[in-house]
């Protein structure tokens, strides 16, 4: 089985400031992981992934993450927040075996302010 | 491409109405499913399939029926709609293996009165 926790349903940082958004997994066998974002009244688009290449990923937009096996963490981050980065953030794994969908997390509202 | 598609865009159904959602992809995506968005619960799967012919319960599929006949097309069947299943649904699909991640519809948002 596998699950996700987002730790802080809402996170709210000034224009310019750094974005942490955290993510941790649990999975029995290797994940794979990815961030989802959702702007308002919209579907969900990738923002990055995780697929074993390389523990830091560059994704759009730039934000990037870092898989840490050790913490079984895969927090997204970004230098600067725009304003334009105020969303709906999910993380997600899944995996090559068992269920063959996404599980997600609960999701982390950005709210960026002036 | 069009990627996935969802219809309708916005519905309103009256308790014990039936109802299917559509879904379509354009990509010749093995994988399909259906994930319902609560606030502050994410996106839960209802079903999901693996291929024509092929599919499977996920964690809520209580209330909800699915085929897949063909590759490109994944209908979602409401049999007796309650209010408990007001919520946005949204249609996702993957080539296949996890590491592909899925391509999302733009969701279809349902409310039982």
């Amino acid at each position: 089985a596998q699950s996700v926790t987002q730790l802080g349903s809402h996170v709210s940082v000034s224009e310019g400031a750094l974005v942490l958004l955290r993510c941790n997994y649990s999975s029995s066998v290797p994940p794979y992981l990815f961030w989802y974002v959702q702007y308002p009244n919209q579907g969900l688009q990738l923002l990055l992934k995780y697929t074993s290449a390389a523990t830091l990923v560059k994704g759009i937009n730039g934000f990037e993450a870092e898989f840490k096996k050790s913490e079984t963490s895969f927090h997204l981050t970004k230098p600067s927040a725009h304003m334009s980065d105020a969303a709906e953030y999910f993380c997600a794994v899944n995996t090559d075996t068992g269920r063959r969908a996404l599980t997600f997390g609960s999701g982390t509202r950005l709210q960026v302010q002036p | 491409n069009a990627g996935v598609t969802q219809t309708p865009k916005f519905q309103v159904l009256k308790t014990g109405q039936s109802m299917t959602l559509q879904c379509a992809q354009d990509m010749n995506h093995e994988y399909m499913s259906w994930y319902r968005q609560d606030p502050g619960m994410g996106l839960r799967l209802i079903h999901y399939s693996v291929g024509a012919g092929i599919t499977d319960q996920g964690e809520v599929p209580n209330g909800y029926n699915v085929s897949r006949s063909t590759t490109e097309d994944f209908p979602l069947r409401l049999l007796s709609a309650a209010p408990s299943q007001t919520s946005v649904y949204f249609c996702a699909s993957s080539p296949g293996q996890g590491l592909y991640g899925y391509t999302f519809g733009s969701g279809t948002r349902l409310t039982v009165v």
